[in-house]
């Protein structure tokens, strides 16, 4: 079974500083992936950043990198230049492919970011 | 960047109504899930649905739960006789593109409010 793990409840940064949440996961997969979204209070879920276990290079999105240590089993969310509307939910998921073809996605409980001016 | 529009944004009933929630996607979409998120609480995955049928579920997915795609097009979910703890936020789901791979585009969410 996948389990995802975020153990930082709440993060504050300093407004244009950078930001690290954490996401340390367990699989026993070979082929997994690695989510990243945000929740902003008025609750949709927006995609930020993907991580497949196979790809050799961190990937990046912008603002948005994601350390990953495929050894340590972490996938590290890092925000550079952080910005009043970074302040939201975070939330750290993997991707598990079932028999039928089809995938799920396992999230974690989730990080609260505040950005502060 | 792909769109998934779900409607009601927002839905307060009483217990033991039924409930539907629809998620209008791009019509080429073959897969598409639904996910809910109790308040303070973590996202859940429900059922996913291909091809007109469901692929997969969760142990969430009851039989008070269905899924259709009644005309092609909008991908509802039902709930028969709502309970309390069906209080939640609903997501409907897709991938990029028409194949099951990569990034899971999420809807805005329908939030249902039992009472």
């Amino acid at each position: 079974a996948q389990k995802i793990t975020q153990t930082q409840p709440g993060m504050f940064v300093q407004e244009k500083e950078a930001v690290t949440l954490d996401c340390t996961y367990d699989t026993s997969d070979q082929s997994y992936g690695l989510f990243w979204y945000k929740q902003p209070s008025s609750g949709e879920m927006i995609f930020l950043i993907y991580q497949g276990s196979y790809d050799e290079q961190n990937a990046t999105e912008g603002r948005y990198s994601l350390n990953f240590q495929k050894a340590r089993k972490s996938a590290n969310l890092v925000i550079s230049a952080s910005q009043l509307g970074d302040s939201a939910m975070y939330f750290c998921a993997m991707r598990s492919w079932s028999g039928a073809g089809s995938y799920q996605l396992t999230f974690g409980k989730g990080t609260k970011l505040s950005v502060i001016p | 960047e792909p769109e998934v529009t779900q409607t009601p944004s927002h839905q307060v009933t009483q217990m033991g109504q039924e409930v539907i929630l629809r998620c209008v996607p791009i019509s080429n979409h073959l897969y598409f899930y639904w996910y809910r998120q109790i308040l303070g609480q973590k996202v859940e995955f429900l059922v996913s649905f291909y091809n007109n049928e469901i692929s997969e579920k969760s142990e969430i997915f009851d039989d008070q739960f269905s899924v259709e795609r009644p005309d092609g097009s909008n991908f509802t979910l039902k709930i028969r006789s709502t309970k309390l703890e069906d209080s939640a936020m609903y997501f409907c789901a897709k991938t990029r593109g028409s194949s099951n791979t990569g990034e899971l585009f999420f809807g805005e969410g329908s939030r249902l409010t039992v009472l």
